[in-house]
């Protein structure tokens, strides 16, 4: 079935550190990808997205690229600032007659940054 | 000029009561979820209505009531309310189109006592 499995739990990098969140998809259909982020005290918001294959996403010095032949779309960043701690969720939409579709999430990744 | 608005944000109740969560998006958007976030932070939809008809409900228990008055509102109501269902509430909105994101309201924390 769809799924979307990525990095689990907590990720400790201090400040100027590089990141990789993994996010590896499962899914029969050819969908865009996306990744949320969730600040304290917020609803989730798109993060950055991808349309299709070779596509890479970007946004506010992240980067993900969608990789077709590997179902993965990893988050990165060369270097992490305290602000960017939050919750990252990547995700895709599983389409549906209509628009019946959903977005289907990965478990999320607790980004916290030390300063 | 908020986009997908719900209130209350916080939610304080005793087991058994029946409450109200109440959600508007001033987006245009013509389908709207309840999403459900649980102390682990992971995310499960419960309802999707498309222009007020109920298109995904994810056999959540029927104490659960999501309700439409218009495209632009989407209410969830909650009968004799139990200890597991203190989580956050997300409302979210999307345009139509496969890859349309969502667009999610800030959330109402429901603690029940």
């Amino acid at each position: 079935g769809d799924s979307v499995v990525q990095t689990e739990g907590q990720v400790l990098p201090s400040e100027g550190d590089s990141l990789i969140v993994n996010c590896s998809y499962e899914t029969t259909q050819y969908p865009s990808l996306f990744w949320y982020v969730q600040y304290p005290g917020e609803g989730p918001q798109l993060h950055l997205k991808a349309m299709k294959a070779n596509d890479k996403g970007r946004n506010k010095g992240f980067e993900a690229m969608y990789r077709k032949e590997t179902t993965s779309f990893h988050l990165e960043k060369d270097s992490v600032q305290e602000s960017d701690s939050a919750v990252y969720f990547c995700a895709f939409p599983r389409g549906g007659s209509g628009n019946t579709g959903k977005l289907i999430f990965g478990q999320g990744t607790t980004l916290q940054v030390k300063p | 000029d908020t986009a997908v608005s719900q209130t209350p944000k916080y939610l304080v109740t005793q087991m058994g009561n029946d409450k109200s969560i109440k959600c508007e998006q001033n987006l245009g958007h013509d389908t709207m979820y309840w999403y459900k976030q649980d102390s682990k932070k992971f995310l499960k939809i419960m309802f999707s209505y498309n222009n007020k008809e109920l298109i995904i409900n994810e056999t959540v228990p029927n104490r659960f009531s999501p309700k439409s008055p218009d495209k632009a509102h989407l209410n969830l109501h909650i009968n004799s309310l139990e200890l597991g269902d203190s989580a956050v509430y997300f409302c979210a909105s999307r345009d139509r189109g496969y890859n349309s994101p969502l667009h999610f309201g800030n959330g109402t924390r429901l603690t029940v006592t």
